[in-house]
C-alpha cells in the first residue's frame, strides 16, 4: 500500500509553454501533498504544500504564479509550470501523507518528473 | 527552523566493506528523523526512521541508524555493502507537528566499487 504515482516521468517542452505534472495517491487519501524540486546532484527543496480544497502554501522564494498548484481531490494534486524557461528544467518530486493511518509519520514519494525546457 | 547537514557529499566504498553516512541536525524542538535512498531518475524510498524509543533503528536492505540526542546525530550504517547500494542517500527531519514537511540534508552519493 501507500503508492504515489507521478506523471509524466519525463517531459520536454518548448520555452514559453506550460507543463502540468500530476501526483496521485493510488491507494490512500491525502489531504496534504508536498512538491519538491531537485537540481542535478543537489538535495530536494520544498516548493509548496498542497492542501485539498484550499490554496497551496508556498515556500519563500517560490513564485506562486509560475508554479500553479491545484489539489482538487483527496487523491490528486497537480503542479503546472507556466511559461516555462530553461532555468525551470529540473527534477520535480511530490510526496503525500496517508491521513487514514493513525500517527502517520512518513510521507510517500512519487517517482519524480524530469522536466527539460528547450 | 531545523536544518540537516550531511558531512560527506560522496563516499566511495568497496563491495562487502562497511559504510557509514553521517547526518547531523539542528532543531530547538523534537523531531522525527529519516533516511531515504534515491536511485537515478527515481523518487525516494524510505530506508528507516526514528520516532521515539530505542535509539538503534533497523531498516530495509540491511541498513541501520543510531539516534544520538546529545550529539544531534543520526548516522546511517551498513556492515557490508553491495553494488546495488550505489545510490544517493538523504537524511531528513520533520518537526513532530509539521505534518511530514521534510527538511533534507544535501545528500551523500555512495559509489560501491567491485
Amino acid at each position: 500500500g501507500a503508492v504515489v504515482s507521478q506523471h509524466p516521468s519525463r517531459v520536454i517542452c518548448k520555452s514559453g509553454t506550460s507543463v502540468k505534472i500530476e501526483c496521485r495517491s493510488l491507494d490512500f487519501q491525502a489531504t496534504t501533498m508536498f512538491w519538491y524540486r531537485q537540481f542535478p546532484k543537489q538535495s530536494l527543496m520544498l516548493m509548496a504544500t498542497s492542501n485539498e480544497g484550499s490554496k497551496a502554501t508556498y515556500e519563500q522564494g517560490v513564485e506562486k504564479d509560475k508554479f500553479l498548484i491545484n489539489h482538487a481531490s483527496l487523491t490528486l494534486s497537480t503542479l503546472t509550470v507556466t511559461s516555462a524557461h530553461p532555468e525551470d528544467s529540473s527534477f520535480y518530486i511530490c510526496s503525500a501523507r496517508d491521513v487514514g493511518r493513525q500517527g502517520v509519520t512518513e510521507a510517500f514519494f512519487g517517482q519524480g518528473t524530469r522536466l527539460t525546457v528547450v | 527552523a531545523q536544518s540537516v547537514t550531511q558531512l560527506d557529499s560522496q563516499v566511495p566504498v568497496f563491495e562487502e566493506a562497511p559504510v557509514e553516512l553521517r547526518c547531523n541536525y539542528s532543531s530547538s524542538v523534537s523531531v522525527y528523523l529519516f533516511w531515504y535512498v534515491q536511485y537515478p531518475n527515481q523518487g525516494l524510498q524510505l530506508l528507516l526512521k526514528y520516532l521515539s524509543g530505542s535509539t538503534l533503528v533497523k531498516g530495509i536492505n540491511g541498513f541501520e541508524a543510531e539516534f544520538n540526542k546529545s550529539q544531534t546525530s543520526f548516522h546511517l550504517r551498513k556492515p557490508s555493502v553491495h553494488i546495488s547500494d550505489t545510490a544517493e542517500y538523504f537524511c531528513a527531519v520533520t518537526l513532530k507537528a509539521a505534518g511530514n514537511k521534510l527538511t533534507f540534508g544535501g545528500g551523500t552519493r555512495v559509489l560501491v566499487k567491485p
